[in-house]
């Protein structure tokens, strides 16, 4: 079983809509939780962190279920610029930084 | 600031060749990373520093070599270029005070190094 496992997708949704990932992990001694986005052939760069008691930044809410081991991501009004691969992540130490294989998210007009 | 910067960004290496990856940050981080990804993969660790003159071997460590001389500067070494080494290099870094925060966790990354080795 991977450390950190996420749908791979492609999650196609049109322009406005409300799409959500969900992201388990294993090790229940990671720290903390965070959301990167990649673009294609790019580095991946944080979206958001996420907070135990959920968090939100702007059209972005990421939550932490630590008693079921899953984070989630939910993206409102999605634009077309939100088209990419969303990485999850999980962090126990600095030898210990999972990323998953990423959720590919494409919005159509 | 310039960030993570990384060096090449493309290079085409034949079997048996060795080369060196160019990594500096400019953000006094005190850790510092290579990943590699492999098409349509996540990221795996291939060695990591906690500071100047400490690294330590991440999950795919076999094949390559670090040193970690200045805080800022981290090169990978390849040794003896193989077809499995054919990837994208991210170099990475963060920092990390004694009491760590969520926000002092964040990974910056560099561009990456698209390597083919043919």
């Amino acid at each position: 079983r991977k450390e950190v496992e996420q749908d791979p997708g492609p999650f196609n949704v049109p322009e406005g809509a409300t799409v959500a990932f969900n992201c388990t992990y294993s090790n229940s001694a990671s720290q903390s939780f965070f959301w990167y986005r990649q673009d294609c052939r790019k580095e991946p760069k944080l979206l958001m962190s996420v907070y135990s008691s959920g968090n939100e930044d702007g059209r972005f809410t990421a939550q932490l279920n630590r008693a079921s081991q899953y984070i989630s991501l939910l993206i409102r009004d999605s634009k077309l610029s939100d088209s990419a691969t969303y990485l999850c992540v999980a962090y126990s130490s600095a030898s210990k930084i999972i990323f998953g294989s990423g959720t590919r998210l494409s919005i159509r007009p | 600031n310039a960030g993570v910067t990384q060096t090449p960004k493309f290079r085409i290496l034949k079997i048996g060749q060795s080369m060196t990856l160019q990594c500096t940050q400019d953000m006094n981080h005190n850790y510092m990373y290579w990943y590699r990804q492999d098409p349509g993969m996540g990221l795996k660790l291939i060695y990591y520093s906690v500071g100047a003159g400490i690294t330590d071997k991440g999950e795919v460590p076999n094949g390559y070599n670090v040193s970690r001389s200045t805080t800022e500067d981290f090169p990978l070494r390849l040794e003896l270029a193989a077809p499995s080494q054919t990837s994208v290099y991210f170099c990475a870094s963060s920092y990390k005070g004694q009491k760590s925060n969520l926000s002092g966790n964040t990974i910056y990354f560099g561009e990456g190094s698209w390597l083919t080795v043919v």
